[in-house]
């Protein structure tokens, strides 16, 4: 299985100020015919199913605020809040699509400072 | 808008099976691979496996020995079931849609409890 791990474990930032966090695979999850990260980015706040934010490491959702944004590719990826708001405290996964069993990272705790 | 509803007991005895049904509203299921992903109480994510509207499966290898999933389309409904559950099975389980066989999952139930005791 490709194994996903997520750092920082948890993260204080202050409202308004930029969240950053981190994805890295185990291996690649970039498919080289098409040039594609088989990656997506979730957040779930407490009692409420995960809500899809970002697939293809960087295509938002439909409905997604701007501020959230994704990078990277191969084994490095991150998921970027520009400005924190109150709403957006919550756990945040990322997940790997390239390979069955389609796996998560443990998730990243995103709290205000 | 399409939505999705587990439902199911929440209380399932050690060594018995679970089983749950999840109820597609508002859209159709064709074409879609229709997911159960599970997330223990304060864990992270897992996924269990998925079924094509057309009947097709593929199960995560470390459950794959107890797990079935089964459709029926013109009920709109898809199922789990899980044989000798134990407490390591105790979990929210929820039911997901995806657009291809491994994917990213746009749309989730709310999930539903299920605990494994006695």
């Amino acid at each position: 299985d490709i194994v996903m791990t997520q750092s920082p474990d948890s993260l204080a930032v202050s409202l308004g100020e930029r969240a950053t966090f981190n994805c890295k695979s185990s291996q690649s999850v970039l498919y080289s015919s098409n040039n594609k990260n088989y990656l997506a980015w979730y957040q779930q706040k407490p009692g409420q199913p995960p809500k899809l934010l970002i697939y293809w490491a960087s295509s938002r959702e439909s409905g997604v605020p701007d501020r959230f944004s994704g990078r990277g590719s191969g084994t490095d990826f991150t998921l970027t809040i520009s400005s924190l708001q109150a709403e957006d405290v919550a756990v945040y996964y990322c997940q790997q699509y390239y390979r069955t069993p389609q796996t998560f990272g443990q998730g990243t705790k995103v709290e205000i400072k | 808008q399409v939505q999705l509803q587990e439902s199911g007991p929440g209380l399932v005895k050690p060594s018995e099976t679970l089983s749950l049904t999840c109820t597609v509203s508002g859209g159709s299921m064709s074409n879609y691979y229709w997911n159960w992903i599970r997330q223990p109480p304060g864990k992270g994510l897992e996924w269990i496996g998925y079924i094509y509207y057309s009947g097709d499966t593929n199960y995560n290898p470390s459950l794959k020995s107890r797990v079935t999933i089964s459709v029926d389309t013109s009920k709109k409904q898809f199922s789990l079931k899980l044989t000798s559950v134990t407490a390591a099975d105790t979990a929210v389980y929820y039911c997901a849609r995806a657009t291809t066989v491994v994917s990213y999952f746009d749309l989730w139930g709310r999930g539903t409890l299920v605990t494994v005791s006695s």
